[in-house]
């Protein structure tokens, strides 16, 4: 099994730009977390999907986050228009509803 | 919400010595994993262990949830344990809630 599969893994974007963060679970799995880890504030759940529906986005920050999950193989975490504070590393991390969670590899997102 | 305590926040050893990590949760829990950040960021499953205890070559971990703690052990250390160890719980009160609450991880420095 190739894991939880993330892109990109780096990415600088200007501030007002729009940023499109991917990830594909591993098969099988029906649960999909988007995580955000900063020095600051560790790392933090922003939502999570279960067969595809959004559970509990009670962490995504603001209006301009915005995750979607059109199937069970795919991903989006998108933010528009992106700040500078947004600057962190995203991570995907997908289960079996209540079994063991395993992370991606991160994308380390850079908004100048 | 559930609260996750890591002791200590950090430890120093010296290459082949053994060690001992704690984290206390304030809650009954359906699932309970530990993670190794290691320097390049990547996370990586080390245990599946809402109770009993489990070992995989030099690391070991018991979870006892009747006392709602669990321990990492790390015997026989390596330079490449360093990194930050998480321990993260699902609470089992909350039906329906299949998110992970991590503590704030216990950095771990193996020197040569």
């Amino acid at each position: 099994d190739a894991g939880v599969i993330q892109s990109p893994r780096h990415e600088v974007t200007e501030m007002g730009q729009e940023v499109t963060l991917r990830c594909k679970p591993i098969s099988g799995h029906n649960s999909l977390f988007w995580y955000r880890q900063t020095m600051m504030r560790g790392l933090e759940l922003l939502i999570y999907f279960n067969n595809n529906v959004p559970i509990d986005d009670s962490g995504m920050p603001e209006d301009r986050f915005s995750a979607k999950m059109p199937n069970a193989s795919f991903s989006t975490l998108k933010i528009q228009p992106s700040e500078p504070r947004d600057s962190a590393v995203y991570f995907c991390a997908s289960s079996l509803t209540s079994y063991e969670q395993y992370f991606g590899p991160g994308t380390r997102l850079t908004v100048t | 919400g559930i609260q996750v305590e890591q002791s200590p926040p950090d430890l120093i050893l010296q290459e082949g010595a053994n060690s001992t990590l704690r984290c206390n949760f304030s809650d009954s829990v359906n699932n309970l994993q530990w993670f190794h950040q290691n320097p390049w960021g990547q996370l990586i499953n080390l245990f599946y262990i809402p109770s009993g205890t489990k070992q995989n070559g030099r690391l070991s971990a018991t979870t006892v949830a009747t006392e709602r703690y669990s321990l990492l052990y790390i015997s026989s250390s390596q330079t490449t344990d360093s990194g930050v160890y998480f321990c993260a719980v699902e609470p089992s009160f909350i039906s329906n809630d299949y998110k992970l609450s991590f503590g704030a991880g216990t950095t771990v420095t193996v020197r040569a």
